[in-house]
């Protein structure tokens, strides 16, 4: 799987949007784009994935560059409950693993 | 639908006991996984199964740990001996046939060796 590098941190204002940026450079052309987040004492939790395509959800969404080589999950009104600490993964669709990386923490201000 | 649960939820014991966590996934979800969750290195995947079967336990750090999953509804991580390196969060999760991409995690048991 490819690796990705995110920044360890960012603050985003109540109710602006949040844009967190991954980069994944050596991204093949069959590996997926996924985002987790992890909220402070809970489990990881699944937020979106694509390929090339841009992709919204109710959570967010996920702008892939067209060399595909970055991407940015956009939170569009973020809320004090998106604190969380974001992870970025490439991975193939039928690849049973996923190497998590050390992701970015997103603190939500009020 | 009540998640993944994973019991117990926070443990303490000494070193040189033996540690069981137990985890049941989400009814109907054929993959089940094991993560430890440490400050130095982040979120490490263990152990997979698919159908009860263990497919990939490359992510063993040692034979002290063992895992089984005797059925659809319950798999187990063993420690034995523990030792205060293993302290850490670990986590189960379980996905639902054909959806790999969403992995669904339980709350974790947090484990203290000392």
């Amino acid at each position: 799987d490819a690796k990705t590098t995110q920044p360890t941190s960012m603050d985003c204002a109540e109710g602006r949007a949040a844009n967190l940026p991954c980069n994944h450079s050596t991204i093949s052309g069959n590996e997926y784009v996924y985002w987790y987040r992890q909220i402070h004492s809970q489990g990881p939790q699944y937020i979106i994935h694509g390929l090339k395509n841009n992709e919204t959800n109710e959570m967010a969404s996920l702008i892939i560059t067209e060399d595909r080589k970055s991407s940015t999950l956009i939170l569009p009104h973020a809320t004090l409950r998106d604190t969380a600490v974001y992870y970025c993964i490439v991975r193939v669709r039928t690849g049973n693993q996923f190497y998590f990386g050390t992701g970015t923490s997103l603190t939500v201000i009020p | 639908d009540a998640g993944v649960i994973q019991s117990p939820r926070h443990e303490v014991t000494e070193m040189g006991q033996e540690v069981t966590l137990r985890c049941k996934p989400i009814s109907g979800h054929d993959y089940l996984f094991w993560y430890r969750q440490t400050m130095m290195r982040g979120l490490e995947l263990l152990i997979y199964f698919n159908n009860n079967v263990p497919i990939d336990d490359s992510g063993m750090p040692e034979d002290r740990f063992s895992a089984k999953m005797p059925n659809a509804s319950f798999s187990t991580l063993k420690i034995q001996p523990s030792e205060p390196r293993d302290s850490a969060v670990y986590f189960c999760a379980s996905s639902p046939p054909g959806q790999l991409e969403t992995q669904y995690f339980g709350p974790g048991t947090r484990l203290l060796v000392l």
